[in-house]
């Protein structure tokens, strides 16, 4: 299966800033997908990143707080604006081939918000 | 009724035994079910897809019950490396492409 590498693995940012976190995997993917995954808590699903367009956001989540980029098939970005303490997360990039099919998840980013 | 329902765990066994977690599902109009294995501190990862015919891969073995809209996976035999947290994951028709939604997970202490 494709190798999903993500950067950073963990940061610690302070409250008001602003982390890009970078999706990078080894071949051409249809589908990638951004996670959330608070302590304690299963995943949920962010949005849907897509190529060439908007990405598509699931509810309670908006493109002021988390603009995603996804300019080719194999690199997609999400970044956390204007970062709280609630926003401390884990936050986990995956791809599929589609829509019925698993998805594949990079190994995460750890945030922590001071 | 939530989406993706499992038990809760945890579950603590020793090494050897047979372990099975059930998990229920509210849509039943799901086409796609897997199992998922977490690590602590890792990201899931894909144990196994589960067919309606049921399936087995070793000491796994995972069954669906559609008229149910429940899930199952047995672990057979189990060793100390099992020792993870199972996400019964299923998929939202109708949603975004490719939106799967994952239970809360239950979590598997395999004691020597």
């Amino acid at each position: 299966s494709a190798v999903i590498s993500q950067k950073p693995s963990r940061d610690i940012c302070q409250r008001g800033t602003s982390l890009t976190i970078q999706c990078q995997v080894d071949s051409q993917v249809t589908m990638m997908f951004w996670y959330r995954q608070q302590p304690g808590q299963s995943l949920t699903l962010i949005a849907t990143a897509n190529q060439g367009s908007e990405a598509t956001y699931e509810s309670g989540f908006v493109i002021d707080k988390f603009p995603i980029s996804r300019p080719n098939l194999t690199f997609s970005t999400l970044t956390v604006s204007n970062m709280s303490p609630e926003d401390s997360s884990i936050y986990l990039c995956s791809v599929s081939v589609s829509s019925n099919q698993p998805q594949h998840f990079g190994d995460g980013t750890r945030l922590s918000i001071l | 009724r939530k989406e993706v329902e499992q038990d809760p765990g945890p579950f603590n066994v020793p090494e050897g035994a047979t372990v099975a977690f059930n998990c229920t599902y509210s849509n039943s109009a799901s086409q796609s079910f897997f199992w998922y294995r977490q690590d602590c501190r890792k990201e899931p990862k894909l144990l196994m897809s589960v067919y309606s015919s049921g399936n087995e891969d070793g000491r796994f073995t995972a069954q669906l019950n559609r008229a149910s809209q429940y899930i199952s996976l047995l672990i057979r035999d189990s060793k100390l490396s099992d020792s993870a947290t199972y996400l019964c994951v299923v998929n939202r028709p109708g949603g975004s492409q490719g939106n799967l939604i994952f239970g809360k997970g239950t979590k598997l202490s395999v004691k020597p």
